[in-house]
């Protein structure tokens, strides 16, 4: 298995401009996750998808902050505009069954977000 | 919400040394995991253990659920187990919360 794949792995954008991250999860796992790491915050949740349906979307800080899963293979986040404290670094995140489940979490490589 | 306190926050050591990790939490928890950090920011699950002792190779992980806490045992470290030791958990809301980490640092 290919394991969670996100993409860009790096970008870096100029502030204002939008900014789309994408996130393949695991085949066949149904929930999925949206973390920001920073040094000040650590990982904080931003949402949690089960079954394509957000289920928690409590931690994305505004409403500049959007995320989507059309499909079960597919997710987006998109931060618009984007401002430098946006600066981090986003991991998607999967896992069969819900986070409560006790079923194992499984990060992709991160993209790293950088805001000038 | 659920807190989330790791111990120590840093810790450096000489390679084949062992070291102790702890992970206490504030609240009732029904998952608990270790994950690692790479130097690379790759996050590698170590261990899903909401109770009981697991062990895999010279890695150990024990939750002692009714007393609130979990740790993580390294034995006979090396270098490539540097980086940032995480405790996330499962509280009464579906949300797997980190703690802070505890960064080990493992010189030749």
């Amino acid at each position: 298995d290919a394991g969670v794949i996100q993409s860009p792995r790096h970008e870096v954008t100029e502030m204002g401009q939008e900014v789309t991250l994408r996130c393949k999860p695991i085949s066949g796992h149904n929930s999925l996750f949206w973390y920001r790491q920073t040094m000040m915050r650590g990982l904080e949740l931003l949402i949690y998808f089960n079954n394509n349906v957000p289920i928690d979307d409590s931690g994305m800080p505004e409403d500049r902050f959007s995320a989507k899963m059309p499909n079960a293979s597919f997710s987006t986040l998109k931060i618009q505009p984007s401002e430098p404290r946006d600066s981090a670094v986003y991991f998607c995140a999967s896992s069969l069954g819900s986070s409560r489940s006790g079923n194992t979490i499984y990060f992709g490589e991160g993209s790293w977000l950088t805001v000038v | 919400g659920i807190q989330v306190e790791q111990s120590p926050p840093d810790l450096i050591l000489q390679e084949g040394a062992n070291s102790t990790l702890r992970c206490n939490f504030s609240d009732s928890v029904n998952n608990l995991q270790w994950f690692h950090q790479n130097p690379w920011g790759q996050l590698i699950n170590l261990f899903y253990i909401p109770s009981g002792t697991k062990q895999n190779g010279r890695l150990s992980a024990t939750t002692v659920a009714t007393e609130r806490y979990s740790l993580l045992y390294i034995s006979s470290s090396q270098t490539t187990d540097s980086g940032v030791y995480f405790c996330a958990v499962v509280g009464g809301a579906q949300k797997l919360v980190f703690g802070q980490g505890t960064r080990l640092t493992i010189n030749p």
